[in-house]
This record gives structure tokens, sequence and C-alpha cells, in this order.
């Protein structure tokens, strides 16, 4: 059965600092990861999708990264910022042809 | 707009009731899911389904039931048989991007809770 660990579970940082959200999965016959973001009492926003032949992807001040060999996925945050602050859940599409997912990140920027 | 609309935003459930909760989508995926998600946890993934009239049982689908007889509603019903029914339900829909690839769109979910 796959699993998706994300660690830590909550996160507190200071505006303008960089920050690095951690995922790892155990099924090696991964498709795709996404990472989401959900804000309080809201659903799921799709922020990146790498495919599984890519290494990253980009979008703003995100960048995602896939490591199929170790089984992890990074979420790097440039620059963060009080909007920021959100759960950040990343979920993989593997063999079992459906999305597992982590049970998050609670990410804190303090202004 | 498009997108996935789910009603109601709140729902409340009185013992051995049966409630239903909508998701309607205009995105014309023709993938639609139902997760579970409980504090602090991630998304469990209830029913999907791939096309119109046939839908399948994803993780927990004890004490849920669904149907879908057209294209852009997928609703579930939440059962008397299921116990533990507090949570907040995520409906998505999705569009393959290729053969072994797809992506989820979210809609805002409902927060289901026991009286």
């Amino acid at each position: 059965k796959q699993e998706v660990t994300q660690i830590p579970a909550a996160l507190s940082v200071p505006e303008g600092e960089n920050l690095v959200l951690n995922c790892s999965f155990t099924d090696s016959a991964i498709y795709n990861l996404q990472w989401f973001r959900q804000d309080p009492g809201k659903g799921l926003t799709s922020l990146l999708l790498i495919q599984s032949s890519q290494r990253e992807q980009t979008s703003g001040r995100l960048n995602a990264s896939l490591d199929k060999s170790s089984g992890r996925s990074t979420l790097y945050i440039a620059a963060s910022q009080p909007g920021d602050s959100a759960t950040y859940l990343c979920a993989m599409y593997g063999s079992a042809r459906q999305l597992t997912f982590g049970s998050g990140t609670q990410l804190t920027v303090l202004p | 707009d498009g997108g996935i609309t789910q009603s109601p935003k709140y729902l409340f459930r009185k013992e051995g009731q049966n409630v239903t909760l909508s998701c309607e989508q205009n995105l014309n995926h023709d993938a639609m899911y139902w997760y579970r998600q409980d504090p602090g946890q991630g998304l469990r993934l209830i029913y999907y389904s791939q096309i119109v009239n046939d839908f399948q049982k994803g993780d927990i689908a004890e004490g849920y039931s669904v149907s879908r007889e057209k294209k852009e509603s997928f609703p579930l019903t939440v059962t008397s048989a299921q116990k533990n029914p507090t949570a907040f339900y995520l409906c998505a829909s999705s569009i393959r991007l290729t053969a072994t690839n797809e992506k989820l769109f979210f809609g805002s979910g409902t927060q289901l809770s026991v009286l």
C-alpha cells in the first residue's frame, strides 16, 4: 500500500524567510506528485504537478522537486509572506491509479 | 465561472438520518471523486466515478452511497450506517493529462456534523 508522509506537521517562520516543505512516499512506481494548498474550511487549490519524467516545476515563488529514487519531494517557498499561511498537502499518483495524500504541513508566516 | 460547486457548506445530521451532499461541475470532466478529511489528517477516498452510470468504492466506502446519473453531478449520501460521519467532505473532478497522469480540481467542501 502506498503511503505519503509529511514532516513537520506544523511550521512557523518569520516573514521573508525561504522555507522547504518535505514529502516522502513509498511507491516507486509514481506517475506524478502534486502539491496543494488548503486554507481553513476551504477546498484544495492545486499549486504544482510534477510528472514522473520531470525533476522540478516552478510557479512564481514556488518550486517543487521530485526525486523518485529516494522517494521524496520538496516544495520550496521563496521570500515567504503572511498570505502564504495555509496547510500544504502533497499527493502522489502511483500504481494504484489514484491519489494518496499526506496529512499536510500547516504553515504560519509571522509578520 | 467554471468550477465545482458543493452544497451545502454546513450540514447537520440527526442520529439514524440519511443526508445527501451535492457536487456539481461544469468543467466537462469525466472523472469525479469524493474524499473525507478528518482534522490533522490527509484526504481519504470514499467513492469515485470515471464515467456516467459507473462508480467504484474507494478506501472507506462503508456507510456511504453515490450515484452518477449525469456527467455534471455526483451526489454523496451519508447513511445511518456511517457511525462516525463528522468530517469535512471534499468533491473533486479530474482532467486526464496523459494515459498515466491526471490533475484534480476540488470544490470548497461540506462540513458535516452530528447533532
